[in-house]
């Protein structure tokens, strides 16, 4: 029972805007978009997360459509270390606690030369 | 500010034996999950827990496995009687005491492999 919707694999050139879209038609109001990464391996990584409004941070932007029903994770600047596979997770009300992530299968991206 | 911690990185069992797993969280952090990579699979959540209090453990199998976060000290899986399937990546993450939205930060993972 998939919330989100991701495509299974992206390209992007290095030093290129990598942009990484997830459909999220059934959200919820209170439903917040959370992306994380997993590079080879390792420990999944908290990239950022948001509401309705636009966010951005060190790592990436991310942009939510009005209605909230997708949303679309921007790298501006990709680099080799970006190669990883890309989590879209919704989750954690405004008023809730924090709870268990459900990951799905990712966007798995590769940034080539 | 030092990250999670899961010890050990690699862990070798036969068939039969109990493993131990240990997290410590992020300083802070009284939020404690475990999640489960089996080979060429994602993420499954396993548990939830938070100091002395498991709250959520609707993705923990029903036997051999179980977990605490005492009030003192690293939270443990542990797996009894281990087989073959129970080889695969387990992460721990942690957030923090006021935590009101999903941001989970991870440690580096422990292998497991049963032979």
């Amino acid at each position: 029972d998939a919330k989100t919707t991701q495509p299974t694999s992206m390209d992007c050139a290095e030093g290129r805007a990598a942009n990484l879209p997830c459909n999220h038609s059934t959200i919820s109001g209170n439903e917040y978009v959370y992306w994380y990464r997993q590079i080879h391996s390792q420990g999944p990584q908290y990239i950022i997360h948001g509401l309705k409004n636009n966010e951005t941070n060190e790592m990436a932007s991310l942009i939510i459509t009005e209605d909230r029903k997708s949303s679309t994770l921007i790298l501006p600047h990709a680099t080799l270390r970006d190669t990883a596979v890309y989590y879209c997770i919704l989750g954690g009300g405004i008023t809730g606690t924090a709870s268990k992530l459900t990951f799905g299968t990712g966007t798995r991206l590769q940034v080539t030369l | 500010n030092a990250g999670v911690m899961q010890n050990p990185r690699h862990l070798v069992r036969r068939r039969g034996q109990e493993a131990r797993l240990r997290c410590s969280p992020m300083k802070g952090h009284s939020h404690v999950y475990w999640y489960r990579q089996l080979p060429e699979e994602g993420l499954k959540f396993m548990v939830y827990l938070q100091k002395e209090n498991i709250i959520d453990e609707s993705g923990m199998p029903k036997e051999r496995f179980s977990a605490e976060f005492p009030k003192e000290g690293p939270s443990i899986l542990r797996i009894q009687q281990v087989v073959r399937g129970d080889s695969a990546a387990y992460f721990c993450a942690s957030a923090p005491r006021e935590a009101s939205t999903d941001t989970q930060y991870f440690g580096p993972g422990t292998r497991l492999t049963v032979l």
